[in-house]
């Protein structure tokens, strides 16, 4: 099992412009999420997805955040336009299942480093 | 809502030694999960440990463990005979059993193994 990947690694884009991070789970996981790390906020759940459908995405700070999952093997997380407070370090997770009597605790990409100047 | 904090936003030891990371939690339900996550500087959020808060037992895993008291809230990891790859950032988070089972993290604590 190759693990959650994220793709790029890192990405320097300049203010303005649309910025898209991918994320492929690990294949049977059910649930995906996005964090963003940050040295003030920490770790923050922006959206969650179970069986492709957006859950919840109370913690996407604004509507220049996007996010999609149009299969079970990809979603992606969109900035338009990019600002360079977005300036952060994305997680991808995912989780064969999240209910009673679970409690997994979520597989983590490598993150995407993001840094909008 | 559920809150972790880490007060020890920094520790150092030497090599061999034992240390251990603090957190404590807030939350009403009396079902959930408690993790230990390390970060070291690759990045990775590479899962330690983790309890289940209706298990008495303390978790174990080779030289990690935790000190978990569900009545304080409390729930220490302790770190024996460390190594220099454990240097990294520990995070403690919390997981109800019930709803949408979100992972809350605390701010993290920066351990450095000194040789």
């Amino acid at each position: 099992d190759a693990g959650v990947i994220q793709s790029p690694r890192h990405e320097v884009t300049e203010m303005g412009q649309e910025v898209t991070l991918r994320c492929k789970p690990i294949s049977g996981h059910d649930y995906l999420f996005w964090y963003r790390q940050t040295m003030m906020r920490g770790l923050e759940l922006l959206i969650y997805f179970n069986n492709n459908v957006p859950i919840d995405d109370s913690g996407m700070p604004e509507d220049r955040f996007s996010a999609k999952m149009p299969n079970a093997s990809f979603s992606t997380l969109k900035i338009q336009p990019s600002e360079p407070r977005d300036s952060a370090v994305y997680f991808c997770a995912s989780s064969p299942y999240v209910g009673a009597g679970s409690g997994y605790g979520y597989t983590f990409g490598s993150g995407t480093r993001l840094t909008v100047v | 809502a559920q809150t972790v904090t880490q007060s020890q936003p920094e520790m150092s030891v030497q090599e061999a030694e034992t240390v251990t990371l603090s957190c404590t939690y807030d939350t009403s339900e009396s079902n959930y999960y408690l993790f230990w996550y390390k970060q070291p500087p690759s990045r990775q959020m590479i899962l330690v440990i983790r309890q289940e808060a209706y298990k008495q037992q303390n978790a174990t895993e080779n030289r990690f463990s935790v000190n978990f008291q569900k009545a304080a809230k409390s729930f220490s990891l302790k770190i024996s005979d460390s190594q220099l790859g454990d240097t990294a950032m520990y995070f403690c988070a919390f997981m109800n059993d019930q709803g949408a089972q979100k992972l809350v993290f605390g701010q993290g604590t920066r351990l450095t193994i000194n040789p």
